[in-house]
């Protein structure tokens, strides 16, 4: 499985944006970039995913840079709940028998400041 | 919610010992993983069921096993616990497979205690 890169740690305000690193420098052409998140006492959850392109949904952005070596979970406008560890995911194609698991790394343990 | 369920929620048992864990899936998914997550090891993947069969197993040892019924609620069976043994135990569900890999769906977990 690729390996993922991310801070340890990260710290921002509540209302203001908060922007994710996720290295990836061994990432293959069929890899898809996949973000989880997990709140405190509770199990992962989906946040968003792509392959090259930008992506929004209602919960965050993804940018993937142009190489795909790399990419930045951003969210808008962050809030006491986004409080969480935020996982970064690479999934190789289905069509690979086992590529279905998820393998998490450390992930950033996000705190948010009132 | 993520239509997970998972019970029981915690577990508290004596090292030698066997527990059986059990997950429904949200209604319709089809794939059923298990996760281990512990303060040294982080989240691992156990293993994965498609539809009663076994698909994929991961870092899971021989001391455990699991089954999914036809009903597609799956059990973990852990025997011959150990101290070690001590974690929280995920089940996941997810759709049929796209190509960029199917959304999981993570219960809220089984907390085990072995003492």
């Amino acid at each position: 499985d690729a390996k993922t890169t991310q801070p340890n740690s990260m710290e921002s305000n509540e209302e203001e944006p908060v922007h994710l690193p996720c290295n990836h420098s061994t990432i293959s052409g069929t890899d898809y970039i996949h973000w989880y998140r997990q709140l405190p006492s509770q199990g992962p959850e989906y946040v968003i995913h792509g392959l090259t392109s930008n992506v929004n949904n209602r919960m965050a952005s993804l940018a993937i840079a142009e190489d795909r070596k790399s990419s930045t979970l951003i969210l808008h406008r962050a809030t006491l709940r986004d409080a969480a560890v935020y996982y970064c995911i690479l999934r190789d194609s289905p069509i690979i028998q086992g590529a279905q698991k998820l393998v998490f790394g450390q992930g950033t343990r996000l705190t948010i400041n009132p | 919610d993520s239509g997970v369920t998972q019970t029981p929620k915690h577990l508290i048992t004596a090292t030698g010992q066997r527990v059986t864990l059990r997950c429904s899936p949200r209604s319709g998914d089809l794939s059923v993983y298990w996760y281990q997550q512990s303060l040294d090891q982080g989240l691992q993947f156990l293993i994965h069921y498609y539809n009663g069969e076994e698909r994929a197993k991961g870092n899971i040892l021989e001391r455990f096993s699991a089954q999914q019924f036809p009903d597609l609620h799956s059990e973990l069976n852990l025997s011959s616990l150990e101290l070690g043994d001590s974690a929280l135990y995920f089940c996941a569900s997810s759709p049929p497979s796209r190509r960029e890999g199917a959304t999981q769906y993570f219960g809220p977990g089984t907390r085990l205690l072995v003492l």
